[in-house]
């Protein structure tokens, strides 16, 4: 069955730069263009970032783009999301998501989820 | 960017009850709109996508409709296991955008 793990969540100090993984299995990771969502301490949904399935392509949110970095390694079935800059404002649970197919592009498996807690 | 507005904010309903739940688009998604579901504590997760297309696996008491910018989930009777938050979702362009979400409370 598909699965998504997240990792590398943590309390770190703004200006900090942090690195999320997401551990993929269940599904050939190669062929799924994959995405992060993050969702604010109870606040909504926010889309951060997606990546081409061969990693030749990226798209980011403004909110985040010039200081996140998304990135895949297929040998190794993991995503990953490099965060420079750390801010107050990115204290999230950050989610990895797989996409549907080349049709009906949706979000249909999510991982549990990594906290990153930006904080002094 | 695509603005996607959800309404209402929260409803109070009843086991049995009848739930709709408005998503509008800042501009036309052709069919492109998704709804999820999620409940305290854990990931989203996909109920519709296409606008009505129904995920493997989400009881058909779940419904989606509409077209151009404006759309629409409906669940015929609400059961106890679907009070959570649900939140619509457009993928016709980049960057992606969430509604603020439903959150559907027991009456």
């Amino acid at each position: 069955q598909v699965r998504l793990v997240e990792s590398g969540g943590a309390v770190v100090q703004p200006g900090r730069s942090l690195r999320l993984s997401c551990a993929a299995s269940g599904f050939t990771f190669s062929n799924y263009i994959m995405h992060w969502v993050r969702q604010a301490p109870g606040k909504g949904l926010e889309w951060v970032a997606l990546i081409w399935y061969d990693g030749s392509k990226e798209y980011y949110a403004d909110s985040v783009r010039g200081r996140f970095t998304i990135s895949r390694d297929n040998s190794k079935n993991t995503l990953f999301l490099h965060i420079t800059s750390l801010r107050v404002e990115d204290t999230a649970i950050y989610y990895c998501a797989k996409r549907t197919g080349t049709t009906n592009p949706s979000l249909d498996y999510w991982g549990q989820g990594t906290l990153v807690t930006v904080s002094s | 960017d695509i603005q996607m507005t959800q309404s209402p904010s929260s409803l109070s309903a009843s086991v049995g009850d009848r739930v709709t739940i408005t998503c509008r688009a800042s501009q036309r998604l052709s069919s492109y709109l998704n709804w999820y579901q999620q409940k305290p504590g854990n990931a989203p997760k996909l109920l519709i996508y296409s606008t009505s297309t129904l995920q493997r696996g989400v009881p058909s008491r779940f419904s989606g409709s509409g077209s151009g910018a404006q759309f629409t989930l409906t669940i015929s009777s609400l059961q106890p296991e679907d009070f959570a938050t649900y939140y619509c979702q457009q993928s016709y362009t980049t960057p992606w955008t969430f509604g603020q979400g439903t959150r559907v409370e027991i009456k």
